[in-house]
């Protein structure tokens, strides 16, 4: 069975400094994509970045990157230059690859990120 | 611009009474989904439909039920509410492939007294 892990339920990060919120997985599929998500107080999931197991190159978008290690089965969300802004849950969540598993996701439970000046 | 609609952000209702979350997409997309948020707990699926008029459990459909009867809508049914069943309730939807994002909704968030 597919399972995504969460081990920091909180962290903390003062403003400008970047941080890393770890995601581990397990699955037995070959194929599979991992995500990021990021709720806010307002409740939205807003999404962030994507890595597919295929892809060679870690995943980029802007201030966030995607330490993805295939052996160590880790996807960490990488945040450089925090902001106040950023300060909410970060959640970690994985699809499969098996019929309409490839459409399902699974989520960690989540990381509550604070940011301070 | 990609949008996912939720028919309340907050509801309150009363035990055993039969309460409907309706969520609408305008994105064409073939997949929703229901999730619940729980603190500590994540995002479980609820139920997900893959077409109209089709849907599959997910892990957690104890207590509920779903209606999708035109593509753009699909509806989450507690048939007779209880008290355990006071959670956020997001929608989402995607397109088929796995490819993309999942699209979510505000949420609801469901009090039950």
């Amino acid at each position: 069975a597919q399972k995504i892990t969460q081990t920091q339920p909180g962290m903390f990060v003062q403003e400008k400094e970047a941080v890393t919120l770890d995601c581990t997985y397990d699955t037995s599929d070959q194929s599979y994509g991992l995500f990021w998500y990021k709720q806010p107080s307002s409740g939205e999931m807003i999404f962030l970045i994507y890595q597919g197991s295929y892809d060679e190159q870690n995943a980029t978008e802007g201030r966030y990157s995607l330490n993805f290690q295939k052996a160590r089965k880790s996807a960490n969300l990488v945040i450089s230059a925090s902001q106040l802004g950023d300060s909410a849950m970060y959640f970690c969540a994985m699809r499969g690859s098996e019929g309409y598993n490839t459409d399902k996701l699974i989520f960690g439970t989540g990381t509550r990120l604070q940011v301070f000046p | 611009d990609v949008k996912v609609t939720q028919s309340s952000r907050y509801l309150v209702k009363r035990t055993g009474e039969k309460v409907f979350l309706e969520c609408v997409q305008d994105m064409d997309h073939e997949n929703m989904f229901w999730y619940r948020q729980d603190p500590g707990l994540g995002l479980r699926l609820i139920y997900f439909s893959y077409d109209v008029k089709m849907k599959e459990k997910g892990d957690i459909p104890e207590g509920y039920s779903v209606s999708r009867e035109k593509k753009e809508r699909f509806s989450l049914i507690l048939e007779s509410a209880s008290t355990n069943q006071t959670s956020m309730y997001l929608c989402a939807s995607s397109p088929p492939g796995g490819a993309d994002t999942q699209y979510f909704g505000p949420g609801t968030r469901l009090t039950v007294l």
